[in-house]
Parts: C-alpha cells; structure tokens; sequence
C-alpha cells in the first residue's frame, strides 16, 4: 500500500520559506510514470493543485506560485520536498502531497500539515 | 483552463444529488472527484470520468461529455455530506485544475 507523509514547520513567519518533505513508502517516487504532487486547501481558494515533480524528474507549478515554488527529489531517502518562498498570510493553508496518475486520478494522498504563516 | 463548479446542492435522504463540474470542452479530458471531509484529506470518489475506486460504492457514478462533467451520488445518506471538487489536467500548461467545489448537504 503505497503511504505518504508530509513533515516540516507549523509556523513560518512573513517572508521567510516554507520547507515541507514528503516521505513515500510503498512506491518508488523515480519509478513509474508519475506526478509526485503538491496541493494546498485553505477556506478562501478550497484545493489549489501547486505543482509537481515527475517520477521522471521534470517539475511543473502553477503559474501563480512559479516564481516562488520549487520541488525536488531525494531518490536515496524516497521523498519530495516543497520550498515556498516569500510566505505570506495568503499562503496560510494545510498542505497535502499525493500521487497522480494520467488515468486514475489522486489516488494516494498524505495526511496534509497545516501551515500558518505569523510573525 | 478554469472548471466551474456550483457552490451547493442539496438533497433529501434517499434521494439524488447531481453535481457539476463546467469547463470548454471538458468531455476531451478525464474527470476525478473528491471527496473532503472536515478535518480530512480529499478522499477519491470517481476517476477517469466513470470510473469508480475500490471501495466506493455503486451509489456514486460519473459521466463526461461535451462542456460538463457530472457526479451523481445517488440514494443519498446522511454520511455523503462533504466538499466535492473536480479535477481535470491542463494538457497546454500541464498541471492539475480544481474546481472550486461543491457543498453537498442532506437535509
């Protein structure tokens, strides 16, 4: 059963970077044909899909996060990481990593950790 | 690429709740839906347009075609009360799309 689990800070304060890793077990994340991804939910925007890193190593974001986001893998420990930088209020949220697959969808999600940003 | 979905609907035990997802030609793409519970990770409830995970019951069915996909979650209980959000992938920015989601309240 492949598992995910997020990990890093509750608290970040105004503009500083937000680090999250997700530990994968059950799956290899360099393996397959897969978007090892990242997604936030908060009350104002509800689920807003922030980009991904491909089994293959190719990453994406949303065009909204691009110049702040950025994703990376560590094959050696099976996790992806997740830098935002320039936090701000806005960017409040719970934080969810998950697997996509073209034709299945979301399938595997981690429990999601939920970030405030305050000074 | 934007989906549109409705802020609510409602339903009465045992009864049906539709639930919408709009977008330019969404029935070239392949829908999912979620589930989301207070407090929980997006559960999936439909994937690849009509496709139902193991797991979910065969109350839930899924269609797709031309400018709207739609999640019927038929004999409706008192536990399918949740968000709803659809997602398709943006093939020409290739990253996912969420729509805003859907309330689903049983009265």
């Amino acid at each position: 059963q492949v598992q995910l689990q997020e990990s890093g800070p509750g608290l970040v304060k105004p503009s500083e970077t937000l680090s999250l890793i997700c530990t994968v077990t059950g799956d290899s994340v360099t393996s397959g044909s897969y978007y090892w991804s990242w997604i936030r939910e908060s009350p104002r925007k509800g689920l807003e899909y922030m980009g991904y890193i491909h089994s293959s190593g190719r990453t994406n974001s949303n065009p909204s996060l691009k110049s702040r986001l950025t994703t990376s893998v560590d094959a050696s420990k099976n996790q992806i990481s997740l830098r935002l930088s320039s936090m701000t209020a806005a960017d409040t949220a719970v934080y969810y990593c998950a697997r996509y697959g073209a034709f299945e969808g979301l399938v595997y999600w981690g429990q999601g950790i939920p970030v405030t940003v305050s000074s | 690429y934007t989906v549109t979905q409705s802020p609510s609907v409602s339903a009465a035990p045992g009864g049906t709740a539709r639930i919408t997802c709009e977008g330019n030609n969404i029935g070239s793409k392949s829908a999912h839906w979620y589930q989301q519970k207070p407090g929980q990770a997006p559960v999936l409830v439909m994937y690849d347009d009509n496709d139902r995970p193991s797991g979910i019951p065969e109350r839930f069915s899924g269609s797709n075609s031309g400018n709207t996909a739609t999640l019927t979650i038929a004999w409706v209980e008192a536990g399918d009360e949740a968000d709803y959000y659809c997602q398709v992938w943006d093939t020409s920015s290739d990253y996912a799309v969420f729509g805003s989601g859907t309330k689903v309240t049983v009265l």
